[in-house]
């Protein structure tokens, strides 16, 4: 069973640019969630997708948006990049019950230069 | 609001020696308790979950048990390996969350031979 898929793997970006990442989740699974992870801040919830709704959102400016396909893969959306948006992103996908457990990808490794 | 307590790191262990990874929780109600690790340039891989009070999870070596009187889910293993260094984990699901995880700042463990 294939896991959670995520490309592109690592990227360089401009200041000023957009990016957009890609998430595939485990087959049969609707919820797909995004992470950022920085040395700074350690590993902070983005927002939460589940049949094409998002349910959830963290504390993250408009930059970052998402979105989620009836297939169940996901891209979010980093708009106008600022240095700071340098991190790595980790998707992770659920069955999106209580409860259930929630497996990661690999991350994109973001570099804004 | 809802959050983890790690111990910081690093914690540097000789090959064979116990290891006790202690974390401590707040939140609302009793979320699901979750520890992951990180290897080197990787992304999340779950070690272990607990669902409810009283419950054991475990996997490869790694314990851990919910305490629900002291807020706790410490992370165990009675013998590590050189192959066990990476970062831990310790996390909590936010009930009502919708897959939400909180994080804490993660703990580096290095084994020497």
């Amino acid at each position: 069973k294939a896991g959670v898929t995520q490309t592109p793997r690592y990227l360089i970006k401009t200041r000023g640019q957009q990016v957009t990442l890609s998430c595939s989740p485990i087959s049969g699974h609707r919820s797909v969630s995004w992470y950022q992870q920085t040395p700074g801040q350690g590993l902070q919830f983005l927002f939460e997708y589940f049949s094409e709704t998002q349910r959830n959102k963290g504390n993250f400016p408009g930059r970052f948006s998402g979105r989620q396909f009836s297939n169940s893969r996901s891209e979010m959306n980093v708009s106008t990049l600022e240095l700071g948006d340098s991190a790595l992103y980790l998707c992770a996908s659920s069955a999106g019950q209580p409860g259930n457990t929630i497996y990661f990808g690999e991350g994109s490794w973001l570099t804004v230069v | 609001g809802d959050s983890v307590t790690q111990m910081e790191g690093p914690v540097t262990l000789s090959e064979e020696a116990f290891l006790t990874i202690n974390c401590t929780y707040t939140a609302t109600g009793y979320p699901s308790l979750f520890w992951y690790v990180q290897y080197p340039g990787e992304g999340l891989q779950l070690l272990l979950k607990a669902t409810k009070a009283d419950d054991k999870g475990s996997n490869k070596g790694f314990e851990a048990t919910y305490r629900k009187e002291t807020t706790s889910f410490h992370l165990e293993k009675g013998s590590v390996q050189v192959s066990d260094s990476a970062v831990y984990f310790c996390a909590l699901s936010v009930i009502g969350g919708y897959n939400k995880l909180i994080f804490g700042a993660g703990t580096r463990l290095a084994v020497h031979p």
